[in-house]
């Protein structure tokens, strides 16, 4: 079983649209769960970081932590064109950082 | 800042040439990694290093090669290249202090093996 498990979609939504992406994990121990951002050709970009379970709020993102089902989540509300990219979960394992597959996201206008 | 600088931005290479992507960050961070990213394989760590002098193997290490002499460089090698090296690779770096995780991506290294 990997580390952590991603569904790459493609994911199309209309604009405006509330967008859940979903990753699982193997490993009880760990802490600290990200959710990256990656535009075609570009580098990933912390979108955001959470230790603990429960909901962390951004602007129109939400992360969301359940460590006793060991499942996260990213939630963009109102959604918009400009979202249109990869999203990876990441998982700081120990003394490293691991991603998910990344899911595509499409928001039609 | 420059932040995490990553040259070239595009190599090509034959099967069996060996090259070096390099890498270097300005923000005194100690973490460096090199991740290799393929179509539906997501982000698949090549190498890491918690700071100058140690490195360690991450997922996917073979055919690859790092050193970590300073804090600021941290140079991936490619010994003998191969069709399946063929991919983007992307360094990245944090403090690695486990309180602040947000790693620093460089724009990425297009790498064709022929």
């Amino acid at each position: 079983q990997k580390e952590v498990e991603q569904d790459p979609g493609p994911l199309s939504v209309p604009e405006g649209a509330i967008v859940s992406l979903n990753c699982t994990y193997s490993n009880s121990a760990f802490q600290y769960f990200m959710w990256y951002r990656q535009y075609s050709r570009k580098g990933p970009e912390l979108l955001m970081y959470t230790y603990s379970s429960g909901n962390k709020e951004d602007g129109r993102f939400t992360a969301q932590v359940d460590k006793s089902s060991k499942y996260i989540s990213l939630f963009i509300r109102d959604s918009q064109p400009s979202d249109s990219a990869t999203y990876l979960c990441a998982i700081f394992s120990y003394d490293k950082i691991i991603f998910g597959k990344g899911t595509r996201l499409h928001i039609l206008p | 800042n420059a932040g995490v600088t990553q040259t070239p931005k595009f190599q090509v290479l034959k099967t069996g040439q060996s090259m070096t992507l390099q890498c270097a960050q300005d923000m005194n961070h100690e973490y460096m990694s090199w991740y290799r990213q393929d179509p539906g394989m997501g982000l698949r760590l090549i190498h890491y290093s918690v700071g100058a002098g140690i490195t360690d193997q991450g997922e996917v290490p073979n055919g690859y090669n790092v050193s970590r002499s300073t804090t600021e460089d941290f140079p991936l090698r490619l010994l003998s290249a191969a069709p399946s090296q063929t991919s983007v690779y992307f360094c990245a770096s944090s403090y690695g202090d486990g309180i602040n995780e947000k790693l620093f991506f460089g724009s990425g290294t297009q790498l064709s093996v022929l």
